[in-house]
């Protein structure tokens, strides 16, 4: 299994330009995540799914959007770049069975928005 | 609501030393406890979970984590660090009756010093 991967591993953009950050996982994980990580702040949810057509907002939803079409894809979208997305951004997944929610991570996109 | 606090931004320790990285933790039922680690430039993996059970959890690389209902505490604790320890380290709780969503602490650097 590859786990979960995330393309592209490195992206600049410029302000007001728009791009789509793809993550896949392979092990037919139900629920899936996308956090942004900014130094000393920890992790924090963008946009969560339970299932294929099924999103919700986390903490920070605002400038971004996503869809599941599928149980393993679940694209984060930058409609409109600003300066404050500038981050790293991480994909997670985690299969909702009993009690084994462990989360499984993607290696990270790093965004630079100039 | 559910949140956790690493109260410590860094923690220093001498390679051969034990080491103990905290997390304290807020739910209004039951926890769920997670410790994931990551190191540099690379996603989040996971090393332990408290469910229900023993106190004492066992993990991976050596670490567990003693969860202290008393203290809402759950402890990241190994008896000998070594060098190849050093990385963030996030501590992750959610309520067991309420979303199936974790909270993540902001992280503890932990450097191991030769």
């Amino acid at each position: 299994n590859a786990g979960v991967t995330q393309t592209p591993k490195f992206r600049i953009l410029k302000i007001g330009q728009s791009m789509t950050l793809q993550c896949t996982q392979d092990m037919n994980h139900n629920y899936m995540y996308w956090y942004r990580q900014d130094p000393g702040m920890g992790l924090k949810l963008i946009y969560y799914s339970v299932g294929a057509g099924i999103t919700d907002k986390g903490e920070v939803p605002n400038g971004y959007n996503v869809s599941r079409s599928t149980t393993e894809d679940f694209p984060l979208r930058l409609e409109l770049a600003a300066p404050s997305q500038t981050s790293v951004y991480f994909c997670a997944s985690s299969y909702l069975r009993d009690v084994q929610e462990t989360q499984y991570f993607g290696p990270g996109t790093r965004l630079l928005v100039l | 609501a559910q949140s956790v606090a690493q109260p410590e931004d860094q923690v220093n320790v001498a390679e051969g030393n034990p080491l103990t990285v905290k997390c304290t933790y807020s739910v209004s039922g039951n926890p769920y406890l997670f410790w994931y680690v990551q190191y540099p430039n690379r996603g989040l993996q996971f090393l332990l979970k408290y469910i229900t059970g023993d106190n004492l959890v066992k993990g991976s690389y050596g670490f567990e984590a003693e969860f202290n209902k008393s203290q809402t505490s759950f402890h990241l604790k190994k008896p000998s660090a070594l060098v190849s320890d050093s990385a963030l380290y996030f501590c992750a709780v959610r309520d067991y009756r309420g979303s199936y969503i974790p909270t993540f602490g902001r992280g503890t650097s932990l450097i191991v010093h030769p």
